[in-house]
């Protein structure tokens, strides 16, 4: 069986401010996937990255980063100089590979305010 | 995401009743899936397909059932609707190496 815990429910920050947000998974399996996905206040769901089980590489994308590290189980991720735009609520999800038929597990979320 | 759509895309119904929710998809992928999603749940999978047909159960799948009898329809069923099922519906799609899913726009469903 496959898990993700957020343990943030909630974080609040003021803009520029610097924020990290938890994701820690559990599965058996060899190969596996990890993504985020940012749900803004509109209410779609937005891929920002996904990671493959054998790729322990960070990854930058402009103000956002991801550090995974296989020997704790997580993939975390965090958001440089906070913007208000930023206000959403962050999923953290793992799936297998072909043979789970891709089937996505989220974690709970972590909503993530940004004030001005 | 303009390949995905959902409808309809906000729904109140009375217990009791049947309701059925369309997932249509313009690119002719292989995989579609149903999820939910609830406060302090994130998105639960409810069932998905894997073609034409081929469908299994996810997490959360009593109460619904589904059907594909056309690769671009995937269509969710509450045979009989609850109050518990009273949440926002998803679809997603597999695309770009078939381990990455994107999501339709949603549906909110209200069971009164």
């Amino acid at each position: 069986a496959q898990k993700v815990t957020q343990a943030q429910t909630e974080i609040s920050v003021v803009e520029k401010e610097d924020v990290t947000l938890d994701c820690v998974y559990e599965t058996r399996d060899t190969t596996y996937y990890l993504f985020w996905y940012k749900q803004p206040p509109s209410g779609e769901l937005v891929f920002l990255i996904r990671r493959n089980s054998f790729d322990e590489q960070n990854e930058i994308s402009g103000r956002y980063s991801w550090n995974f590290q296989k020997s704790t189980s997580s993939f975390n991720f965090t958001i440089t100089a906070s913007q208000v735009v930023d206000s959403a609520v962050y999923f953290c999800a793992l799936s297998g590979d072909r043979s789970n038929d891709y089937k996505l597990s989220f974690g709970a979320g972590t909503t993530v305010t940004v004030r001005a | 995401d303009a390949g995905i759509t959902q409808s309809p895309r906000h729904k109140v119904t009375e217990t009791g009743t049947p309701v059925t929710l369309r997932c249509h998809q313009t690119e002719n992928h292989r995989y579609m899936y149903w999820y939910r999603q609830d406060p302090g749940h994130g998105l639960r999978l409810i069932h998905y397909s894997y073609g034409v047909k081929d469908t299994d159960k996810g997490e959360v799948s009593d109460g619904y059932s589904v059907s594909r009898s056309k690769t671009e329809d995937f269509l969710l069923t509450l045979e009989s609707a609850t109050s518990s099922q009273t949440s926002v519906y998803f679809c997603a799609i597999n695309r770009g190496g078939k381990e990455t899913q994107y999501f339709g726009p949603g549906t909110r469903l209200l069971v009164l």
